[in-house]
């Protein structure tokens, strides 16, 4: 059973450019959430999805970033013109469904900005 | 939103010691999780534990909801056991998003 595949691992940008993180969910999943982790500090939400819809994006900076989990494909978080402060750990995680279901999470994509 | 308040911050062990990591809410929850984040990043699903005791291992966690916390038992604690603990709650009624408290970060000394 594959787990929550993300890629890159990691991914280094320069001021400016774009950055695209993917999450593939545990297979028959069908919520995912991006959540973003800075250094020494816990995880903050960030957006929720269901396939093909966003169901709360709370969490997540009004300007340069957005999410999408289409009907076929991974799920991706997108962000354009990344600047310094946007470095962190980006973290998705899978569940079934709701309510009240397990958590999965992938092993995150480290985002560098240089 | 609600606050998630976990205790203590940082913990250190020596091998074998037992220990009891602690997690507070502010508010009614329908849901609570815990979890370890290894050295390498990696978060890990220790408990889905909305009330109740249970156990997995050297690992056992209990939640009581009417009071708001829960807690979170390690005995004989290894190495391997070093990383954060976090625990992770969602309000009835909402979107179901969980919200992380700041973690417990425990070294086990060999």
């Amino acid at each position: 059973n594959a787990g929550v595949m993300q890629n890159p691992r990691h991914l280094v940008r320069r001021r400016g450019q774009e950055a695209r993180l993917r999450c593939s969910p545990v297979k028959g999943h069908s919520h995912v959430y991006w959540y973003r982790q800075l250094p020494e500090e816990g995880l903050k939400f960030m957006v929720y999805l269901q396939k093909e819809n966003i169901i709360d994006e709370s969490g997540m900076p009004k300007e340069r970033f957005s999410a999408e989990f289409p009907k076929e494909g991974p799920s991706i978080l997108r962000i354009q013109q990344v600047v310094r402060g946007d470095s962190a750990a980006y973290f998705c995680a899978s569940s079934p469904g709701q309510p009240n279901e397990k958590l999965f999470f992938g092993s995150g994509t480290q985002l560098s900005v240089l | 939103g609600i606050q998630v308040e976990q205790s203590p911050p940082d913990l250190i062990l020596q091998e074998g010691a037992n220990s009891t990591l602690r997690c507070n809410f502010s508010d009614s929850v329908n849901n609570l999780q815990w979890f370890h984040q290894n050295p390498w990043g990696q978060l890990i699903n220790l408990f889905y534990i909305p009330s109740g005791t249970k156990q997995n291992g050297r690992l056992s966690a209990t939640t009581v909801a009417t009071e708001r916390y829960s807690l979170l038992y390690i005995s004989s604690s290894q190495t391997t056991d070093s990383g954060v603990y976090f625990c992770a709650v969602e309000k009835p009624g909402g979107s179901y998003i969980p919200t992380f408290g700041r973690g417990t970060s425990l070294i086990v000394h060999p």
